[in-house]
Parts: structure tokens; C-alpha cells; sequence
């Protein structure tokens, strides 16, 4: 089944203490992205990947990292959480397909419910 | 730089009403248009897209057509059902002007009583 997953789904976890959030997809997609999703603030990108070893800043990437070693993999680094940081995150991934992307339809995982304390 | 702009949620309705989510949008290049749907608890999904002026998609009874001249994109459906009941994004996707990656709307909540 193709599919985008995350992991934890949910996470409780105290200031200052790193975190990562794993995204993995099986569509063989170039394109990768991590999301925020606040009340009232809809969906704010954080960063995206176009593909391995390369990626860039979405709107919102102070105190977040990523890293793309591998094509199916782009994990969210916390290297430093705060309570800022408490939100509902999802990863997407899409592939540019023949228009170079102007067609091209996001796949989103489930989400992590993220708590910072 | 790009950007969606959507009505204000929630919007509430009651089952068999007719539902209008209004979406405008600024594009540089020749945008393709989307409405993403998220149910409760879940990720986003697509629910239909337009990728030229005109066009229409259509999906589960809910319609948009892209509409160049008012740079417009409104979501609608004849009559909804309290299954539909979830928040609508409007995105854009628009690699000219440098949007490899969608960019979205705030989201607009939808709840239908029975």
C-alpha cells in the first residue's frame, strides 16, 4: 500500500531534550516536506527536500532540523525543544511527475502529536 | 510570493444544505489548484484539483472550477452530509514562480448537524 508513516504518532517530552520524528515513504518520491498544523494558524511548512542531500527552509524552520540521507527517509530533528514547539506535525511527500510539479498531488502521514513540557 | 487565502471557519450547517468555501489566490506563474480534505484525527487528502483555467474537478459530489479572470478556486457542494464534516484546504502548486512544494490556506472547518 503506498503510504507516507510517522513516528511516534504521539509524543510527551520535556523541554531541552532532543527529539526526532521519523518519516518514511514507499511511492519512491522526490519531493518531501514537513508541516505544523496550529489552531488558527492552518499549515505552515517547516522544510522541504527536493531530493537526497538537498533541502531548504519552508516559513517556519528556527528550531527544527532535517537531514535527507536516503530517498524514502526525511526525519524532523528537535535539537532543543521548547514549548513553542507543541503542535500537531505532518511529513508529505510528492513527486514532480512530466510538468516539473505543477501537477503534482501531496501525500500526507498521519500526523505527530507533539507536547512539550 | 504565492499565497491562498480562504474563508474564515467554521462554517455550519445543517445536513442537505448547499455549502460554498470561498478560496482567491496570487500566483506568479499558472498555478494548479487544489482542495485537500482532513477528517478527524487524520492527515490531509486530496479531494479534487484544476490544473488550467475553466477546468473543473470534481470528487464525492464536491465541485471547484479554476477561475483565472477572479483568480478563484470556491468549493462546493449541492448538498452535504454530516460525514462531511472535516477541514477543507485550498493549495496551490505553481513551480514557475518557484512553489516546488504546494503552498496552503489556513484551513476552513467544516461542521454539518443532522
Amino acid at each position: 500500500e503506498a503510504q507516507v508513516t510517522q513516528n511516534p504518532r504521539y509524543l510527551i517530552t520535556v523541554t531541552g531534550k532532543k527529539l526526532t520524528v521519523t518519516c518514511s515513504q514507499n511511492m519512491n518520491h522526490e519531493y518531501m516536506s514537513w508541516y505544523r498544523q496550529d489552531p488558527g494558524l492552518g499549515l505552515r511548512q517547516i522544510y522541504y527536500s527536493m531530493n537526497v542531500e538537498v533541502t531548504d527552509k519552508g516559513d517556519v524552520p528556527e528550531g527544527y532540523k532535517v537531514s535527507r540521507k536516503e530517498k524514502r527517509n526525511f526525519p524532523l530533528i528537535l535539537e532543543s525543544p521548547s514549548p513553542n514547539q507543541t503542535s500537531l506535525y505532518f511529513c508529505a511527500s510528492s513527486s514532480p511527475g512530466l510538468a516539473g510539479g505543477r501537477y503534482n498531488e501531496q501525500f500526507f502521514g498521519p500526523g505527530t502529536r507533539l507536547t512539550v513540557l | 510570493g504565492d499565497s491562498v487565502t480562504q474563508m474564515e471557519g467554521p462554517v455550519t450547517l445543517s445536513e442537505e444544505a448547499f455549502l460554498t468555501i470561498n478560496c482567491t489566490y496570487t500566483a506568479t506563474g499558472y498555478p494548479s489548484l487544489f482542495w485537500y480534505v482532513q477528517y478527524p484525527g487524520e492527515g490531509l487528502q486530496l479531494l479534487l484539483k484544476a490544473t488550467k483555467a475553466d477546468d473543473k474537478g470534481s470528487n464525492k459530489g464536491f465541485e471547484a472550477t479554476y477561475r483565472k479572470e477572479t483568480t478563484s478556486f470556491h468549493l462546493e457542494k449541492g448538498s452535504v452530509q454530516v460525514s462531511d464534516s472535516a477541514v477543507y484546504f485550498c493549495a496551490l502548486s505553481d513551480p514557475a514562480g518557484g512553489s516546488y512544494i504546494p503552498t496552503f490556506g489556513r484551513g476552513t472547518s467544516l461542521i454539518v448537524h443532522p
